[in-house]
């Protein structure tokens, strides 16, 4: 397996505009994780799904901020519309439950 | 209260000597933790899991693990200029929703 694959890996977009950023978990995972990471305040969970349905998305901050996970091999996470304080690192990551999260490399998101 | 507390360093160690990492988590009911190594630019990658209390040992890794004091701790032995990286404690809580918890994280630097 490829490990988990996200799209894409740089974004740079106005203030305003649509961001949508793409995963595609390990095949056969049952638990995805969208994550934000800056420099102020770590690593943080977003929202996670269990087989394609979102558990806890409480971690979402704001409306502006959504996900999906239609299917099995692919999510979503979008922000509509994006400000600079969006600006960050999301990662998204799969894994069997028990825990052992495997990352894919990361979107680097900067909103200007 | 932040779920799992680590002091952000950086922690300075010369080559090979011993770096001690050290978590704190608030939850009882956690079950398992990892620990992640994140060089500078990159995804987290997991280099340990500890599910026991006592010790686990890989290598030059060794993982701590004391429930009764909600302590985890991660030695690395003869540290390397490669082992100089961010490390991640992250805690799996089965309580309710599973999830997967990460402290903001420890920079290490080895010198040569």
């Amino acid at each position: 397996d490829a490990g988990v694959i996200q799209s894409p890996r740089h974004e740079v977009t106005e203030m305003g505009q649509e961001v949508t950023l793409r995963c595609k978990p390990i095949s056969g995972h049952d638990y995805l994780f969208w994550y934000r990471q800056t420099m102020m305040r770590g690593l943080e969970l977003l929202i996670y799904f269990n087989n394609n349905v979102p558990i806890d998305d409480s971690g979402m901050p704001e409306d502006r901020f959504s996900a999906k996970m239609p299917n099995a091999s692919f999510s979503t996470l979008k922000i509509q519309p994006s400000e600079p304080r969006d600006s960050a690192v999301y990662f998204c990551a799969s894994s069997f439950v028990g825990g052992e999260a495997f990352f894919g490399q990361g979107t680097r998101l900067t909103v200007v | 209260q932040k779920e799992v507390e680590q002091n952000s360093g950086p922690l300075s160690v010369p080559e090979g000597a011993i770096a001690s990492l050290n978590c704190t988590y608030s939850d009882r009911g956690s079950q398992s933790f990892f620990w992640y190594r994140q060089y500078s630019g990159k995804s987290p990658e997991l280099i340990m899991f500890i599910y026991s209390n006592g010790d686990k040992e890989d290598g030059r890794f060794t993982a701590q693990l004391n429930k009764a004091s909600q302590y985890v701790s991660l030695l690395i032995r003869d540290s390397q200029p490669s082992d100089s990286a961010t490390y991640l404690c992250a805690e799996f809580r089965q309580t309710g929703a599973n999830n997967l918890f990460f402290g903001t994280g420890t920079r290490l630097t080895v010198i040569p």
